[in-house]
């Protein structure tokens, strides 16, 4: 079993619609949480931190359920720029200790017009 | 500042070639990272340091070397190259007051024929 594990999509979704990306995390030692994007053929940025109380940034907002060791990323408004892949990054130490960083395979997001 | 950057962007190798991609970063950060993203895998960790003098291995350093010589650069060497090296190659920094965010370069595209 992958230690972080993502539906690979592709989610493909009108503009305007609201979209859910899922994540599960197997180490419950786990200590902070993040959602990269990856556009395609270009490298990683950090899109948002996940909080234990949730967070949002604008259209995106991030849930953390630590007790089902679970993520998720909410998009509102779909626009056709969010299409990308999201990643679902854990570490499971504090810190910047960058061995500890484990990475999913990533969502594929398709916004159409 | 230029953030973190990496050449070549693209590569071309015949198996049992050596070569060196390089990266450098200007953020002053003390944490720098090779990843390798394969179809399916997500980004896996090959070496990383945590400052200058100072690497270790990541989850798939075989047939791969760093060294740390400054806290700007960290090159990542191919002794021999395998067509299962065939890959894109990311590096990353973090540190200071954003250490938990990576910074990653544009990558490298290497093919191994």
């Amino acid at each position: 079993r992958k230690e972080v594990e993502q539906d690979p999509g592709p989610f493909n979704v009108p503009e305007g619609a609201t979209v859910a990306f899922n994540c599960t995390y197997s180490n419950s030692a786990s200590q902070s949480f993040f959602w990269y994007r990856q556009d395609c053929r270009k490298e990683p940025k950090l899109l948002m931190s996940v909080y234990s109380s949730g967070n949002e940034d604008g259209r995106f907002t991030a849930q953390l359920n630590r007790a089902s060791q679970y993520i998720s990323l909410l998009i509102r408004d779909s626009k056709l720029s969010d299409s990308a892949t999201y990643l679902c990054v854990v570490n499971k130490a504090w810190g910047g200790a960058t061995n500890k960083l484990i990475f999913g395979t990533g969502t594929l997001l398709a916004v159409q017009p | 500042n230029a953030g973190v950057t990496q050449t070549p962007k693209f590569q071309v190798l015949k198996t049992g070639q050596s070569m060196t991609l390089q990266c450098a970063q200007d953020m002053n950060h003390e944490y720098m990272s090779w990843y390798r993203q394969d179809p399916g895998m997500g980004l896996r960790l090959i070496h990383y340091s945590v400052g200058a003098g100072i690497t270790d291995q990541g989850e798939v350093p075989n047939g791969y070397n760093v060294s740390r010589s400054t806290t700007e650069d960290f090159p990542l060497r191919l002794l021999s190259a395998a067509p299962s090296q065939t890959s894109v190659y990311f590096c990353a920094s973090s540190g200071g007051a954003s250490y938990n965010e990576q910074f990653f370069g544009p990558g490298t595209r290497l093919t191994v024929l």
